[in-house]
């Protein structure tokens, strides 16, 4: 039973570049929530999609973007990228039944802008 | 928003000893989550505790949820141990009940 993939795991972009970040979800899971993770720090809740939509949203301006696609897989765009999106972008899928909202974690892809 | 403060931020084991992490929210929260983020960078799901207790072999959780903290055991500790612990949970307000709040985390570095 494969887990969250994310893809790719490094990637280097120059500062004004756009980048397309990748994640599948575990299987049987139909939520899709991304996180950023700078060095030293917790993650911080960028948004969450599911059914397809955007549900919820974290302090992020609007560079970042995303999408769900029926399959249930989800891509993270940044636009105009600053030194200050370098990060490590994690990718967490659920279910979405009331009872448990337990988060199964992708490792992550590790973005830095030069 | 949500404050959620971790302590220790360090913490350094021998191999064998045993230790208490603790995690503060500043407010009510649903889906308290405790993870463990390896050396390589994921996040692996520890435990999901609103509230009560659970164990998982060496590891254990208690989440006090009136009081507002939650504690995670780590008994006869192992190298294998080492890496950042964080607690998360999500507001239980205005529909942002999916939206995981993250401590700053506790290393850990248990000593062969």
């Amino acid at each position: 039973d494969a887990g969250v993939t994310q893809s790719p795991t490094h990637l280097i972009k120059t500062r004004g570049q756009q980048v397309t970040l990748r994640c599948s979800p575990k299987s049987g899971h139909d939520t899709v929530s991304w996180y950023q993770q700078a060095l030293g720090q917790g993650p911080q809740f960028i948004f969450q999609y599911y059914e397809e939509e955007e549900r919820q949203r974290g302090n992020f301006p609007d560079r970042f973007s995303g999408h769900q696609f029926p399959n249930y897989s989800s891509e993270l765009n940044v636009n105009a990228l600053l030194l200050g999106d370098s990060a490590l972008y994690l990718c967490a899928s659920s279910l979405e039944v009331r009872e448990n909202y337990g988060y199964t974690f992708g490792s992550g892809t590790r973005l830095t802008v030069v | 928003g949500i404050q959620v403060e971790q302590s220790p931020p360090d913490l350094i084991l021998q191999e064998g000893a045993n230790s208490t992490l603790r995690c503060n929210f500043s407010d009510s929260v649903n889906n308290l989550q405790w993870f463990h983020q390896n050396p390589w960078g994921q996040l692996i799901n520890l435990f999901y505790i609103p509230s009560g207790t659970k164990q998982n072999g060496r590891l254990s959780a208690t989440t006090v949820a009136t009081e507002r903290y939650s504690l995670l055991y780590i008994s006869s500790s192992q190298t294998t141990d080492s890496g950042v612990y964080f607690c998360a949970g999500a507001p239980n307000y205005g529909g942002a009940t999916n939206k995981l709040i993250f401590g700053t985390g506790t290393l850990l570095a248990v000593q062969p």
